[in-house]
């Protein structure tokens, strides 16, 4: 059973550089698939980041593409985000996911505050 | 970009009732790209439907997908009590990207 666990710090600075990573058990990110990182404001919908494959192959939301960088680390079966310049907007539940476009299974998601 | 735009916002319904929730696409979506998932209160989203009208390992037969092109249905035949959440469509392409509706709430009547 796949299972993925997000960690990281839960509070960041404005102007700072937030920074999260997703543990994959149960699959090895090399055999395959995409795997992505989706957020979710306190009482909003979801937002799509952005996706990447164990290559390294990336593909970023429009809207976000100029603070984020996602990476893979295949010896530890984890892939990170980085998202620059952070500000309150930036506030949110981040969940990582497997993806084939679709997005499944997911992390049971991390809230990371901007706040000084 | 393609933006999704879902209705109702909230569907007040009575459990045993029939759930209508639409999607619809600002473009058309490529081979029926679309999913979609529950969501309930302090939980991940939950895959329920993919390609349109796939039902995810696990999914009751209770819950369907159809439509192409710009007009997407998810159809939950009788409402159980655990079927109250927000449900979000999604569309994608062949890459892996997507964009997500706002969401539709099925509360309980």
């Amino acid at each position: 059973q796949v299972q993925l666990q997000e960690s990281g710090p839960g509070l960041v600075k404005p102007s700072e550089t937030l920074s999260l990573t997703c543990t994959v058990s149960g699959y090895s990110i090399s055999s395959g698939y995409y795997w992505g990182w989706i957020r979710q404001p306190p009482g909003k919908g979801l937002e799509w980041i952005g996706s990447i494959y164990h290559s390294g192959s990336t593909y970023y939301n429009p809207s976000l593409k100029s603070r984020v960088t996602i990476s893979v680390d295949t010896s530890k079966n984890q892939f990170s985000l980085k998202l620059s310049s952070v500000t309150a907007a930036d506030t949110a539940v981040y969940y990582c996911a497997r993806t084939r476009g679709w997005f499944d299974p997911w992390g049971q998601g991390t809230l990371v505050t901007v706040s000084s | 970009e393609i933006v999704l735009t879902q209705s109702p916002g909230t569907l007040s319904l009575s459990p045993g009732e029939r759930a209508t929730l639409s999607c619809r696409a600002s473009q058309s979506v490529s081979s029926s790209y679309l999913a979609w998932y529950q969501q309930k209160p302090g939980q991940a989203p939950r895959l329920l439907i993919y390609g349109a009208s796939s039902r995810a390992t696990g999914i009751p037969d209770r819950f369907s997908g159809s439509g192409s092109g710009t007009d997407f249905t998810l159809t939950i035949s009788r409402l159980e009590p655990e079927d109250f959440a927000v449900y979000y469509c999604q569309q994608y392409g062949s890459s892996p990207r997507g964009t997500f509706g706002q969401g539709t709430k099925v509360e309980i009547k």
